[in-house]
């Protein structure tokens, strides 16, 4: 079976500081991997997926995630942080035509 | 996302009721969704239908029930509520044309059962 760990439960930075959101996975065979993004009140909205290619995947907003089978990881970066990202970000790994989400991340970005 | 809308946003029930949550997708996708939000514990698949008569039971299923009662409608049933069922629902939708397709995500109801 498929798992993520998101071990930050909040992630603080500054506005115009680069920020990192982190996520690890577990999966046999090729991961498909997401990332996820919750403002208040909405719904999970998608912001990049890596399937193959490029280790590099470049989103919405800015973001992108690197990809790292060695240390199977997902990392998830923007250069410089806004006081509108922040919101609760969540990595997905899918597997057998399923998506496994981990816990999710608290992103805060102060002025 | 407005293709994908949720029935109602917010109820308050008691326990032992039974209460129905309701999806309607726009999209014309095949495959929906039903999880739940809980806090530090991410999204938890409760069922999953890739199509009017494929009906799949997820991680979570025990206690819930659902109808897919066409491609754009995917009923969640909690037939005798109980109160460590307050969660945020939320209905989903993809594609599933070929392997992993990207889920969007309905607004969520949020369901506290007293």
């Amino acid at each position: 079976a498929q798992s993520v760990a998101q071990p930050e439960d909040q992630v603080n930075v500054a506005e115009g500081n680069p920020l990192t959101v982190k996520c690890t996975y577990s999966v046999s065979g090729n991961p498909y991997l997401f990332w996820y993004v919750q403002y208040p009140n909405r719904g999970l909205q998608f912001l990049l997926k890596y399937i193959t290619g490029d280790n590099l995947v470049k989103g919405s907003y800015g973001f992108e995630a690197e990809f790292n089978k060695s240390q199977t990881s997902f990392h998830l970066k923007k250069p410089s942080a806004l006081v509108s990202d922040s919101a609760l970000y969540f990595c997905a790994v899918g597997a057998g035509n399923m998506l496994t989400f981990g816990g999710g991340t608290r992103l805060m970005v102060k002025p | 996302d407005a293709d994908v809308t949720q029935t109602p946003r917010n109820r308050i029930t008691k326990t032992g009721k039974r209460i129905m949550l309701e999806c309607s997708q726009t999209k014309g996708h095949d495959r929906m969704y039903w999880y739940r939000q809980d806090p530090g514990l991410g999204l938890r698949l409760i069922y999953y239908s890739f199509d009017v008569k494929d009906i799949n039971k997820g991680e979570i299923s025990d206690g819930y029930s659902v109808s897919r009662q066409a491609q754009a409608k995917f009923s969640l049933s909690l037939e005798s509520a109980i109160p460590n069922q307050t969660a945020l629902y939320f209905c989903a939708t993809s594609e599933g044309t070929s392997g992993i397709e990207t889920q969007y995500f309905g607004p969520g109801t949020r369901l506290l059962v007293l």
